[in-house]
């Protein structure tokens, strides 16, 4: 019973670098998030897909790219990285038809120098 | 620009005191969230609470709702030390897959 599992826990990156992080979730759930949590500002979503086969942008999606590769995996690729995408990132997921509270993985922390 | 905003930004108590967090948001809302996270770790489903609904309570937590005020309270009664965390609310609009969140609400909780 894994829930939401994010992989790398950490990474350190170079300008410029690219990278995926991986996501996968096994509670069989519809929707899948990306959010980027920096100090004092919360989350911000950066993509959604809302079910299999369909992704869309969020509040600070430019520089990143993501696919949701079946219903159970939706990953988040930056091309060429930069000091501002340094950043904590967190998957989430929820079921289908509303009123449930995301399920969130345990985080992805970024360093880009 | 930030959909839910916590009130305070920081709260530091004693052991078994009641802790009581705020949240206002702007735009009307279909429901609205509580999490906690613990420091380097995800964020915990908490409590969720209806736009027509007024109260709610699990174990130790009462959450209100007040959507004429755009307003909602978290209480903790008989806090402890293990609720030390940031507790964040987070509002889904109408008709959309996006929650917003605030900035959240540092609580320490002394033993």
């Amino acid at each position: 019973n894994a829930g939401v599992t994010q992989t790398p826990k950490f990474q350190v990156l170079k300008t410029g670098q690219s990278m995926t992080l991986q996501c996968a979730q096994d509670m069989n759930h519809n929707s899948m998030y990306w959010y980027r949590q920096d100090p004092g500002m919360g989350l911000r979503l950066i993509y959604y897909s809302a079910s299999e086969g369909t992704t869309d942008k969020g509040e600070v999606p430019n520089g990143y790219n993501v696919s949701r590769l079946n219903k159970r995996e939706f990953s988040l690729r930056l091309e060429s990285a930069a000091p501002s995408q340094t950043s904590v990132y967190f998957c989430a997921s929820i079921p289908a038809g509303g009123g449930y509270g995301y399920t969130f993985g345990s985080g992805t922390r970024l360093t880009v120098v | 620009s930030q959909q839910g905003e916590e009130d305070p930004q920081a709260l530091s108590i004693q052991e078994g005191e009641n802790a009581t967090m705020n949240c206002s948001y702007k735009t009307s809302i279909n429901n609205l969230q509580w999490y906690r996270q613990n420091s380097g770790r995800g964020l915990v489903h908490l409590i969720l609470i209806r736009s027509n609904e007024r109260e709610k309570h699990s174990g130790r937590l009462r959450v209100t709702l007040d959507t004429s005020k755009k307003s909602s309270s978290l209480l903790i009664t008989a806090s402890r030390a293990a609720d030390t965390a940031s507790y964040f609310c987070a509002t889904d609009g109408y008709g959309g897959f996006k929650t917003i969140f605030g900035a959240g609400t540092r609580l320490f909780v002394k033993a």
